[in-house]
């Protein structure tokens, strides 16, 4: 059972160093989501999309973008990364649909952990 | 916006009972979650309330007054396992269906 998975699990950047973050889903969920967890902060959302082609702003959405061009896939990028967006990265995937409240737990990655120095 | 509020840290032993709180104000709630996040590891879904009163789940379980804004998760015989993060998260109606605010957590240390 492959569920949330995230590539890299670490990686070490260099200030201005462009990098992307994937993340890929099994579980056929049209929504996935974007998160920065920093110490003391708890699970901030950068961008999130309800489905294949279009995405929206989080919480912290600035020096990252994203892109949605497969329903599996989601695709965090920093074109030019800073110390500041040193953190643990969490992607997250949930179902859609009124009813059951199930179906709207969110499934979390098991994070990347990216330094920029 | 949305204001979620719980301890930074709790310390309990082997065996007995703890409760971790949680405040939250918001609009339109519609939904709150508890999550469970060992360290350097995934968080992971434990419960859901959404009407007032309380769910079981073995030796877990959650408790909400909507009234009050106010939500606990209650863990019975704790284990060593049990050290980890708990994150209460709040999910709003009319926001996209799934989005969820998380509070900042709180660290549970389970001592022998």
């Amino acid at each position: 059972n492959a569920g949330v998975t995230q590539t890299p699990k670490f990686r070490v950047l260099k200030t201005g160093q462009s990098m992307t973050l994937l993340c890929a889903q099994d579980m056929n969920h049209e929504y996935m989501y974007w998160y920065r967890q920093d110490p003391g902060m708890g699970l901030r959302l950068i961008h999130y999309s309800v489905g294949e082609g279009t995405t929206a702003k989080g919480e912290v959405p600035d020096g990252y973008n994203v892109s949605r061009l497969k329903k599996q896939n989601f695709l965090l990028g920093l074109e030019s990364a800073a110390p500041s967006q040193t953190s643990v990265y969490f992607c997250a995937s949930s179902p859609t649909g009124e009813g059951a409240v199930a179906k709207n737990i969110q499934y979390f990655g098991a994070g990347t952990r990216l330094s920029v120095l | 916006g949305q204001n979620i509020d719980q301890p930074t840290e709790m310390t309990a032993t082997e065996g007995a009972i703890v409760q971790i709180n949680c405040t939250y104000q918001t609009s339109g709630f519609n939904g709150l979650f508890w999550y469970q996040q060992h360290a350097g590891e995934a968080p992971t879904f434990l419960s859901y309330n959404v009407l007032d009163g309380l769910e079981e789940k073995g030796r877990f379980s959650s408790f909400l007054s909507r009234s009050k804004g106010y939500s606990y998760l209650l863990l019975k015989e704790l284990q060593m396992k049990d050290s980890a993060s708990y994150l209460c998260a709040v999910r709003n109606r009319g926001s996209t269906l799934g989005r969820l605010y998380f509070g900042r957590g709180t660290q549970l240390t389970v001592w022998p």
